[in-house]
């Protein structure tokens, strides 16, 4: 059980340049979100899902793109980078949005637009 | 807007000594709260979770409580170890339509020496 995974770890994109951050959990949860974290800020919700086929924006959605084809994979595109989206992204997910259930965070990406 | 509000921002204290750090919020109508522990480099992790009816919860050597009235929470750590040096972070949600969205505050940023 592998829990939340992302890839990749660290990603340096030139200004303009697209790409995936991926994101994968094995724990068949129906809720899944993207958050963007900062240096002196809250976590920010970017993206959720409710299930395979629904997405939803969050605080901050402009600048990416997300899809849910599969209960497994939430995948978050940036369509093209720009310097204010340095940041470190985390992927979580949790079997319900009920009150009480546990959400899980994946390990971050650490991405970087120059 | 719904607000989180955490202090101190940051705390040093030797190990072995309690401390307790403070969450105060303005969110409605307010579903959870809860509070993570972040490592650096790392993914936030649950320490617990509370609803309206709770308003104490323990995970071993952490205990938060919850004055809905007030809407404050506290999280004490009892008898420090190094390794609870970490950013603290509080959570508290609001229900939208069936979902459950997240408001994050700063975190506070506990130092453990020995």
């Amino acid at each position: 059980n592998a829990g939340v995974t992302q890839t990749p770890k660290f990603q340096v994109l030139k200004t303009g340049q697209s790409m995936t951050l991926q994101c994968a959990q094995d724990m068949n949860h129906e809720y899944m979100s993207w958050y963007r974290q900062d240096p002196g800020m809250g976590l920010r919700l970017i993206h959720y899902s409710v299930g395979a086929g629904i997405t939803d924006q969050g605080e901050v959605p402009n600048g990416y793109n997300v899809s849910r084809s599969t209960t497994e994979d939430f995948p978050l595109r940036l369509l093209s980078a720009a310097p204010s989206q340095t940041s470190v992204y985390f992927c979580a997910s949790s079997y319900s949005l009920q009150r009480s259930y546990e959400q899980y965070f994946g390990p971050g990406t650490r991405l970087t637009v120059t | 807007k719904n607000q989180v509000e955490q202090s101190p921002q940051s705390l040093i204290i030797l190990e072995g000594k309690n401390c307790t750090l403070q969450c105060n919020y303005t969110v409605s109508p307010f579903s959870n709260l809860r509070w993570y522990k972040q490592d650096t480099g790392r993914g936030p992790v649950s320490l617990t979770i509370m609803t309206f009816s709770e308003n104490t919860k323990s995970n071993g050597r952490y205990t938060a409580t919850l004055d809905a009235d007030t809407k404050q929470s506290s999280l004490h750590i009892t008898a420090s170890q190094l390794s609870d040096s970490a950013s603290y972070i509080c959570v508290v949600s609001a229900s939208r339509g069936g979902s459950y969205i997240p408001t994050f505050g700063r975190g506070t940023s506990l130092i453990v020496h020995p």
